[in-house]
C-alpha cells in the first residue's frame, strides 16, 4: 500500500547532540511537511517542502533543518536538541495544487532528550 | 492568519451513543479536514471536506463553509473511537493547514 513511512518510531537523543528523522513516502505527492506536536497539543507545522521549494513557518527556530533530496525523501535535522524539542514528530505529504486535498501522517518519531 | 477552534473539548460517552463535535474557522476555506488521532499518536485523514456533506459508515461530516463551521456526527459510537479528534483548515491565502486544538473523546463501554 502507498504511504508515508516514519523512522525510527523512537529516538533517544543527549541534550545538544545532533539528530535526524526521516521521512518517506510511496504518494509521488508532490508537498511534504514536517509537524511538532507536543502533549496533549495540536500539531504545529514546522516547514514544508512544496516540490523542491522550501517553505519555513516565521517561528520554526533556526536550530531545525531539513532536507528533501528527492520526491520521496524528507529529512528533519535537529542540530542542538534542547529538552524543550522532546516531541512527537509528524511527517506528512499531500498532493499540489490550489486546494492541496488531503493530507496523509506517517505514524511519527516520538524523541526524547535525555 | 485562520484561526481553528473547536468544541467540545472533551466528551465522554457510553458505547452505542452518538455525538457532534464542532470545529468554527475564521476564515474562507478551500481545504476542511477531518483526523482521528488513536491512543498510539497515529494520524488518520477521515474526511477531506471544504464544504457539503460525506458520510463513511458510522461518521459522516458537513460543512458550511458560508457559515464556517464544521461538523462530524459519530453514531452508535465504540470504544475504538477512543482519541482526539482534530481538524484542520487551509485558507484561500495561506500555504499552511492550521489544525484546532481537539476534542478528546473517551468511549465508556
Amino acid at each position: 500500500d502507498a504511504m508515508v513511512i516514519q523512522n525510527p518510531r523512537y529516538q533517544v537523543t543527549q541534550f545538544g547532540k545532533p539528530v535526524t528523522l526521516s521521512c518517506s513516502q510511496t504518494l509521488n505527492h508532490n508537498v511534504m511537511y514536517w509537524y511538532q506536536q507536543k502533549s496533549s497539543q495540536a500539531p504545529k507545522l514546522l516547514f514544508h517542502y512544496y516540490d523542491k521549494d522550501f517553505n519555513n513557518e516565521a517561528d520554526t527556530p533556526d536550530n531545525f533543518q531539513s532536507r528533501r533530496p528527492n520526491t520521496s525523501f524528507c529529512f528533519l535535522d535537529i542540530r542542538s536538541p534542547g529538552l524543550g524539542d522532546a516531541a512527537m514528530y509528524l511527517c506528512a505529504t499531500s498532493r499540489g495544487g490550489a486546494t492541496l486535498e488531503k493530507l496523509f501522517f506517517g505514524s511519527g518519531t516520538q524523541l526524547s532528550v535525555l | 492568519g485562520i484561526q481553528v477552534e473547536q468544541s467540545p473539548p472533551d466528551l465522554i460517552l457510553q458505547e452505542g451513543a452518538n455525538s457532534t463535535l464542532r470545529c468554527n474557522f475564521s476564515d474562507s476555506v478551500n481545504n476542511l479536514q477531518w483526523f482521528h488521532q488513536n491512543p498510539w499518536g497515529q494520524l488518520i485523514n477521515l474526511f477531506y471536506i471544504p464544504s457539503g456533506t460525506k458520510q463513511n459508515g458510522r461518521l459522516s461530516a458537513t460543512t458550511v463553509a458560508t457559515e464556517r463551521y464544521s461538523l462530524l456526527y459519530i453514531s452508535s459510537s465504540q470504544t475504538t473511537d477512543s482519541g482526539v479528534y482534530f481538524c484542520a483548515a487551509r485558507d484561500n491565502y495561506g500555504q499552511n493547514f492550521v489544525f484546532g486544538p481537539g476534542t478528546r473523546l473517551s468511549v465508556l463501554p
